[in-house]
């Protein structure tokens, strides 16, 4: 089946530092591959995705690109913020059959950001 | 206005009461999912429903049933709660002509503790 492993955390930065959190998956298919964010006390939401080998995803400074050679789609981001403290998670998407795609989530990796 | 809610946000129950939990949703989307979080486990798919005759389990159904009301309402209930049933859970939808994008958008989640 399929599955996402992604860099054990907590992960502590301070203001203005790079950020990389490792995610890499394990699928029979061709996933698309997905990283959410979840701030303190908030639900997920979409931060970025990438649906073929070599697309970047970016948004709000993060990047991500889907690597088909290494089964990998690493989270960056060259200065971080305070307000970037939150719960990172990693996800692929696959069809399991007649149209039914579902994501698969990693475990999580939570950023604190100190000024 | 949100366009997935949950009712309710927090809930204390004790052991062996049924619990009913709520999900709208705005979006027009026809996906509908239920997951929870657990620390350190990242999301789960509890059950999920891609139209309002279509319902499936997910990796962690047992121990718990839905119902697709209408396109726009989908509730998880919980028939004889117990304490390991103590989680976060997410309500998703997302829209069925992304077809491998996929992606979901949260609710706020609802806190529930079992005692």
């Amino acid at each position: 089946g399929n599955s996402v492993t992604q860099m054990e955390g907590p992960v502590t930065l301070s203001e203005e530092a790079f950020l990389t959190i490792n995610c890499t998956y394990t699928a029979t298919g061709y996933p698309s591959l997905f990283w959410y964010v979840q701030y303190p006390g908030e639900g997920l939401q979409l931060l970025l995705k990438a649906t073929k080998a070599d697309d970047k995803g970016s948004n709000k400074g993060f990047e991500a690109t889907y690597r088909k050679e290494t089964t990998s789609f690493h989270l960056e981001k060259g200065s971080v913020q305070v307000s970037d403290s939150a719960v990172y998670f990693c996800a692929l998407s696959e069809d399991s059959g007649a149209g039914s795609y579902q994501l698969t989530f990693g475990k999580g990796t939570k950023l604190s950001v100190i000024p | 206005d949100a366009d997935v809610t949950q009712t309710p946000r927090n809930r204390i129950t004790k052991t062996g009461k049924r619990i009913m939990l709520e999900c709208s949703q705005t979006k027009g989307h026809d996906r509908m999912y239920w997951y929870r979080q657990d620390p350190g486990l990242g999301l789960r798919l509890i059950y999920y429903s891609f139209d309002v005759k279509d319902i499936n389990k997910g990796e962690i159904s047992d121990g718990y049933s839905v119902s697709r009301q209408a396109q726009a309402k989908f509730s998880l209930s919980l028939e004889s709660a117990i304490p390991n049933q103590t989680a976060l859970y997410f309500c998703a939808t997302s829209d069925l002509r992304q077809g491998s994008t996929d992606t979901q958008y949260f609710g706020p989640g609802t806190r529930l503790t079992v005692l």
